[in-house]
């Protein structure tokens, strides 16, 4: 089976930081990656697709690219609302997985 | 607009089987765009994916749950269904239904139900 590793388990930046969430998979899955957002108590919702495809309304400034084995989530500038676990889903065979998660917090 | 509901006992006694419905309203489960699907997040933790089901029947399941898992859809009530046997206070968690686009990113998700698993 695939595995998913996030990187790093949590992090802490301030207001209009350029943020990014690495999720490394131990073989390549072309570009069937997915990233969610989840606030706390709250139920995950959709931010990319396909590795780079944004989700209709979600904010411009969360980015998603990569491709194979490697990909990056990019928060452009952090904002308050912003803050959440961030969860990255593979989704290349019939087999789905998930990463273990990165918390995102504000200084 | 599509909306999912989950149903069924919010406690279990070990070694029982939990049971939960999903109920979809707004859109028709028969779509050969998406499949239906359940995941799973303990207290704390992680997301687990459980398994899915298309509207005809056909059925994927995590490896790590497969002896214990069924999933099943009853496309006259819309509804799919989830059943896991011989529970353990592991199996402890929300359960989410899910609606799967192409089988893959999910872009609906339920309320997710607290399902404890104690004696």
């Amino acid at each position: 089976d695939i595995q998913l590793t996030q990187s790093p388990p949590s992090l802490s930046a301030s207001v209009g930081d350029r943020i990014t969430i690495s999720c490394r998979t131990t073989r390549g899955i072309g570009n069937y990656l997915a990233w969610y957002q989840q606030k706390p108590g709250k139920v995950p919702r959709l931010l990319i697709y396909d590795a780079a495809t944004l989700q209709s309304g979600v904010p411009s400034r969360f980015s998603g690219s990569g491709s194979g084995t490697d990909f990056t989530l990019t928060i452009s500038s952090l904002q308050p609302e912003d803050v959440a676990t961030y969860h990255c889903q593979k989704y290349n065979s019939v087999l789905l997985a998930f990463g273990g998660g990165t918390r995102v917090e504000i200084k | 607009q599509l909306q999912l509901q989950e149903s069924g006992p919010g406690l279990v006694k070990p070694s029982e089987t939990l049971s939960l419905t999903c109920n979809v309203s707004g859109v028709s489960i028969i779509n050969r765009s998406y499949y239906w699907g359940w995941i799973r997040q303990p207290p704390g933790k992680g997301l687990e994916w459980i398994g899915n089901i298309f509207y005809s029947g056909t059925t994927y399941y995590n490896p790590s749950l497969r002896s214990r898992v069924s999933v099943s859809v009853e496309t006259s009530r819309m509804q799919f269904s989830l059943k896991l046997r011989s529970v353990s206070a592991t199996d402890t968690a929300i359960y989410y239904c899910v609606r799967h686009w192409g089988g893959g990113h999910i872009d609906y998700w339920g309320p997710g139900t607290l399902v404890t698993v104690s004696s």
